[in-house]
């Protein structure tokens, strides 16, 4: 696609739930980023990918959190039990290499935990 | 500890004036700086960069100043418009490959008409 896409826009759910989140880079990038935004905070790294490979995991804020990434497209994050302080926008982005300078992001996806 | 820091959650502007967004950060490793601009319910969208070794870059009304002694960025926006209103990011990078951007907290601004 033209730009980097994910889904759900937006999703609510009960606490102790798991949720996934999707993300389709732009075609062709090789590099993949999940950040996420909390109410009334910055942008917070969670977790990148150089192809399928996320060589650093320690941004993700605990080990309910993982994600993957196959093809070298299409990456999933996923967040278990989910608690009511996961709620935020969830961002992905990518850039054509890992030593790409910009990164371009998708619209970002709305999570409410409740 | 919070390597990029924007101080001011907030400013105003009225329409045509200049509007100054700054941005200070710790690591003197950093080699980039980039400004994301978003807009509510988007995501960011990149509007400026520049690198460790300029002090300054253009890009039609939007100008990036970098101060490396004293670790200081700010963006210029001149006129400031209605549809300048916005969050902006500043945002750094690591001299090395394989390190994603270090975002700032945001700093909304409001140019009103």
């Amino acid at each position: 696609g033209a730009g980097v896409s994910q889904s759900p826009s937006n999703k609510v759910t009960e606490k102790g739930k798991d949720v996934e989140l999707r993300c389709d880079p732009i075609s062709g990038h090789t590099a993949l980023y999940w950040y996420r935004q909390s109410l009334g905070q910055g942008l917070e790294f969670l977790i990148y990918f150089q192809g399928n490979s996320a060589p650093d995991k320690s941004g993700l804020p605990s080990d309910r959190f993982s994600a993957e990434r196959t093809g070298g497209s299409v990456s999933t994050l996923t967040i278990q039990r989910t608690q009511q302080e996961d709620s935020a926008v969830y961002l992905c982005a990518s850039s054509p290499t890992l030593s790409g300078n910009t990164i371009y992001f998708g619209e970002g996806s709305w999570l409410t935990v409740v | 500890d919070q390597q990029v820091k924007q101080n001011s959650p907030s400013l105003s502007v009225q329409e045509g004036r200049i509007s100054i967004l700054n941005c200070d950060y710790t690591n003197s490793m950093f080699d980039y700086f980039l400004w994301y601009k978003k807009y509510p319910a988007e995501g960011p969208t990149f509007l400026i960069s520049i690198s460790s070794i300029k002090d300054k870059n253009e890009d039609g009304r939007f100008t990036v100043f970098l101060n490396k002694s004293a670790k200081h960025l700010s963006l210029h926006i001149v006129p400031s418009q209605p549809g300048d209103s916005a969050v902006y990011f500043c945002a750094a990078r690591l001299g090395k490959a394989g390190t994603a951007l270090i975002f700032g907290k945001g700093t909304t601004l409001s140019v009103s008409s």
